[in-house]
Protein backbone atom coordinates (compact mmCIF):
# COMPACT_ATOMS: atom_id res chain seq x y z
CA UNK A 1 0.00 0.00 0.00
CA UNK A 2 1.40 3.12 -0.95
CA UNK A 3 1.34 5.61 1.97
CA UNK A 4 2.80 9.38 2.18
CA UNK A 5 3.40 10.98 5.85
CA UNK A 6 4.17 14.32 5.85
CA UNK A 7 5.06 16.51 8.61
CA UNK A 8 6.68 20.00 9.74
CA UNK A 9 3.91 22.16 9.32
CA UNK A 10 3.24 25.19 12.48
CA UNK A 11 2.39 28.33 13.04
CA UNK A 12 5.14 30.60 11.93
CA UNK A 13 5.26 34.34 11.65
CA UNK A 14 6.01 36.41 8.37
CA UNK A 15 9.20 36.46 6.70
CA UNK A 16 10.04 33.35 8.95
CA UNK A 17 11.28 30.11 7.17
CA UNK A 18 10.10 26.09 8.06
CA UNK A 19 10.72 23.46 6.51
CA UNK A 20 8.14 20.60 5.48
CA UNK A 21 9.00 16.41 4.99
CA UNK A 22 7.55 13.38 3.25
CA UNK A 23 8.29 9.80 3.95
CA UNK A 24 6.87 7.88 1.38
CA UNK A 25 6.45 4.01 1.58
CA UNK A 26 5.05 1.27 -0.23
CA UNK A 27 6.81 2.11 -4.29
CA UNK A 28 9.88 2.91 -5.51
CA UNK A 29 10.73 5.55 -4.14
CA UNK A 30 14.26 6.81 -5.97
CA UNK A 31 12.20 6.40 -9.52
CA UNK A 32 9.13 8.35 -9.15
CA UNK A 33 9.02 12.31 -9.29
CA UNK A 34 7.61 13.98 -6.18
CA UNK A 35 5.85 17.00 -5.48
CA UNK A 36 4.16 19.26 -2.85
CA UNK A 37 0.87 21.09 -3.85
CA UNK A 38 -1.00 23.26 -1.63
CA UNK A 39 -4.66 24.35 -0.42
CA UNK A 40 -5.18 27.59 1.60
CA UNK A 41 -8.37 27.41 3.58
CA UNK A 42 -11.77 27.54 1.41
CA UNK A 43 -9.75 27.24 -1.73
CA UNK A 44 -8.91 25.38 -4.73
CA UNK A 45 -4.80 23.27 -5.36
CA UNK A 46 -2.40 25.46 -6.00
CA UNK A 47 0.64 23.48 -7.25
CA UNK A 48 4.07 24.15 -5.58
CA UNK A 49 7.29 22.58 -6.47
CA UNK A 50 8.24 18.83 -8.55
CA UNK A 51 11.48 17.17 -7.76
CA UNK A 52 12.10 14.50 -10.70
CA UNK A 53 13.68 10.85 -9.92
CA UNK A 54 17.20 10.26 -11.03
CA UNK A 55 17.92 13.75 -12.51
CA UNK A 56 18.56 17.02 -10.47
CA UNK A 57 15.61 18.92 -11.97
CA UNK A 58 13.15 20.62 -9.84
CA UNK A 59 10.60 23.30 -10.55
CA UNK A 60 8.39 25.84 -9.04
CA UNK A 61 5.47 27.57 -9.43
CA UNK A 62 5.97 31.26 -9.95
CA UNK A 63 4.43 32.04 -6.15
CA UNK A 64 7.28 30.25 -4.61
CA UNK A 65 10.05 30.87 -6.70
CA UNK A 66 13.58 32.11 -5.13
CA UNK A 67 11.50 31.60 -1.65
CA UNK A 68 10.54 27.59 -1.65
CA UNK A 69 13.43 24.80 -2.22
CA UNK A 70 12.29 20.98 -3.13
CA UNK A 71 15.08 18.27 -2.35
CA UNK A 72 14.64 14.55 -1.56
CA UNK A 73 16.83 11.95 0.32
CA UNK A 74 16.39 8.90 -1.59
CA UNK A 75 17.93 6.45 0.90
CA UNK A 76 15.16 7.48 3.17
CA UNK A 77 12.53 7.80 1.29
CA UNK A 78 11.45 11.35 1.88
CA UNK A 79 11.15 14.58 -0.23
CA UNK A 80 11.74 18.20 1.38
CA UNK A 81 9.96 21.32 0.72
CA UNK A 82 12.19 24.13 2.83
CA UNK A 83 10.27 27.30 2.60
CA UNK A 84 11.12 30.76 3.43
CA UNK A 85 10.27 34.49 3.61
CA UNK A 86 6.81 33.10 4.69
CA UNK A 87 4.12 35.35 3.59
CA UNK A 88 -0.17 35.21 4.86
CA UNK A 89 -0.51 34.06 1.57
CA UNK A 90 1.86 30.69 1.91
CA UNK A 91 -0.79 29.79 4.55
CA UNK A 92 -2.30 26.19 3.50
CA UNK A 93 -2.44 22.48 3.69
CA UNK A 94 0.71 21.62 2.12
CA UNK A 95 -0.04 18.10 0.40
CA UNK A 96 3.53 15.53 -0.91
CA UNK A 97 2.46 14.26 -4.09
CA UNK A 98 3.39 10.79 -5.57
CA UNK A 99 3.44 11.41 -9.37
CA UNK A 100 2.78 8.08 -11.44
CA UNK A 101 4.46 7.09 -14.38
CA UNK A 102 6.54 9.61 -16.37
CA UNK A 103 5.59 9.48 -20.24
CA UNK A 104 7.54 12.19 -22.62
CA UNK A 105 5.60 15.17 -21.74
CA UNK A 106 3.96 14.54 -18.31
CA UNK A 107 2.98 11.51 -15.72
CA UNK A 108 0.36 9.36 -15.53
CA UNK A 109 -1.31 11.95 -13.04
CA UNK A 110 -0.61 12.54 -9.30
CA UNK A 111 -2.06 8.78 -8.10
CA UNK A 112 -1.08 9.40 -4.39
CA UNK A 113 -1.42 12.17 -2.07
CA UNK A 114 -1.08 12.61 2.03
CA UNK A 115 -3.02 13.40 4.28
CA UNK A 116 -1.52 17.17 4.17
CA UNK A 117 0.21 19.13 7.05
CA UNK A 118 -1.04 22.49 7.98
CA UNK A 119 1.36 25.66 7.58
CA UNK A 120 -0.08 29.06 8.93
CA UNK A 121 1.94 32.50 8.50
CA UNK A 122 0.73 34.30 10.96
CA UNK A 123 2.15 37.16 13.48
CA UNK B 1 1.15 31.63 -17.29
CA UNK B 2 -1.59 29.10 -18.55
CA UNK B 3 -4.72 28.96 -16.92
CA UNK B 4 -7.96 26.48 -17.11
CA UNK B 5 -10.93 27.74 -15.89
CA UNK B 6 -14.25 25.48 -13.89
CA UNK B 7 -17.74 26.23 -13.14
CA UNK B 8 -17.52 26.93 -9.54
CA UNK B 9 -20.61 24.72 -9.22
CA UNK B 10 -22.63 21.79 -11.05
CA UNK B 11 -25.87 20.70 -10.04
CA UNK B 12 -27.53 17.41 -11.08
CA UNK B 13 -30.48 14.62 -9.55
CA UNK B 14 -29.35 11.42 -8.81
CA UNK B 15 -29.44 9.77 -11.57
CA UNK B 16 -28.57 11.88 -14.02
CA UNK B 17 -25.77 12.76 -16.07
CA UNK B 18 -23.45 15.13 -14.46
CA UNK B 19 -20.73 17.22 -16.92
CA UNK B 20 -18.05 19.39 -15.66
CA UNK B 21 -16.31 21.35 -18.66
CA UNK B 22 -12.27 22.53 -17.66
CA UNK B 23 -11.60 24.78 -20.29
CA UNK B 24 -8.06 26.39 -21.69
CA UNK B 25 -5.94 27.41 -24.79
CA UNK B 26 -5.33 24.53 -27.12
CA UNK B 27 -6.57 21.97 -24.21
CA UNK B 28 -6.66 19.24 -26.95
CA UNK B 29 -2.81 19.41 -27.33
CA UNK B 30 -2.28 18.55 -23.50
CA UNK B 31 -2.52 15.83 -21.02
CA UNK B 32 -5.24 16.12 -18.45
CA UNK B 33 -6.05 14.65 -15.31
CA UNK B 34 -9.58 15.02 -13.18
CA UNK B 35 -8.88 14.48 -9.49
CA UNK B 36 -11.80 14.07 -6.75
CA UNK B 37 -11.88 16.02 -3.82
CA UNK B 38 -14.32 14.96 -0.79
CA UNK B 39 -15.10 17.10 1.91
CA UNK B 40 -11.69 16.96 4.88
CA UNK B 41 -9.99 14.42 2.33
CA UNK B 42 -7.73 14.56 0.36
CA UNK B 43 -7.59 14.55 -3.84
CA UNK B 44 -8.20 11.47 -5.62
CA UNK B 45 -7.11 10.79 -8.80
CA UNK B 46 -10.39 9.63 -11.01
CA UNK B 47 -8.59 10.80 -14.39
CA UNK B 48 -5.75 10.62 -16.01
CA UNK B 49 -4.18 11.02 -19.65
CA UNK B 50 -7.55 12.63 -20.66
CA UNK B 51 -9.49 9.06 -20.40
CA UNK B 52 -8.20 6.95 -18.45
CA UNK B 53 -9.53 5.48 -15.12
CA UNK B 54 -6.97 4.41 -12.39
CA UNK B 55 -7.98 0.61 -10.74
CA UNK B 56 -11.04 1.13 -8.83
CA UNK B 57 -12.54 4.52 -10.25
CA UNK B 58 -16.36 3.15 -10.88
CA UNK B 59 -16.82 3.10 -14.48
CA UNK B 60 -19.61 6.16 -14.29
CA UNK B 61 -16.63 8.45 -13.99
CA UNK B 62 -15.43 9.42 -18.07
CA UNK B 63 -13.45 12.18 -19.56
CA UNK B 64 -13.06 13.77 -23.15
CA UNK B 65 -11.31 16.48 -24.67
CA UNK B 66 -12.44 18.51 -27.77
CA UNK B 67 -10.14 21.90 -28.78
CA UNK B 68 -9.83 24.06 -26.22
CA UNK B 69 -12.40 21.84 -23.28
CA UNK B 70 -11.93 19.01 -21.33
CA UNK B 71 -15.05 17.10 -19.99
CA UNK B 72 -15.73 14.86 -16.67
CA UNK B 73 -18.89 13.02 -17.25
CA UNK B 74 -20.05 11.42 -14.14
CA UNK B 75 -23.16 9.00 -15.75
CA UNK B 76 -25.97 7.99 -13.22
CA UNK B 77 -24.45 10.45 -10.45
CA UNK B 78 -25.20 9.29 -6.90
CA UNK B 79 -25.10 11.39 -3.56
CA UNK B 80 -21.31 10.17 -2.42
CA UNK B 81 -19.82 12.12 -5.86
CA UNK B 82 -20.82 14.98 -4.48
CA UNK B 83 -17.27 16.23 -4.05
CA UNK B 84 -15.03 18.81 -5.64
CA UNK B 85 -13.36 18.18 -8.65
CA UNK B 86 -10.50 19.70 -9.75
CA UNK B 87 -9.06 19.44 -13.74
CA UNK B 88 -5.15 19.61 -13.92
CA UNK B 89 -3.25 20.21 -16.72
CA UNK B 90 0.49 19.48 -17.79
CA UNK B 91 1.96 22.49 -19.49
CA UNK B 92 6.11 22.76 -19.87
CA UNK B 93 6.95 21.00 -16.83
CA UNK B 94 4.71 22.73 -14.36
CA UNK B 95 0.84 21.70 -12.65
CA UNK B 96 -1.67 23.74 -13.62
CA UNK B 97 -4.91 23.05 -11.48
CA UNK B 98 -8.32 24.31 -12.31
CA UNK B 99 -10.51 26.97 -9.46
CA UNK B 100 -12.62 23.33 -9.26
CA UNK B 101 -16.15 22.66 -9.32
CA UNK B 102 -18.70 21.58 -6.41
CA UNK B 103 -20.85 19.01 -7.58
CA UNK B 104 -23.82 18.97 -5.92
CA UNK B 105 -26.15 15.38 -6.19
CA UNK B 106 -29.78 16.11 -5.19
Amino acid sequence: EVKLLESGGTLVKPGGSLRLSCEGSGFTFKNTAMAWVRQAPGRGLQWVSTIRANVDLTYYADSVKGRFTISRDDSKNMVFLQMSSLRADDTAVYYCAKYGLATIRSYYGVDAWGQGTTVTVSS
Amino acid sequence: SYEVTQPPSVSVSPGQTARIACSGNDLIDKDVCWYQQKTGQSPVLIIYQNVVRPSGIPERFSASTSGNVATLAISGALPVDEADYYCQAWVDRTVVFGGGTKLTVL
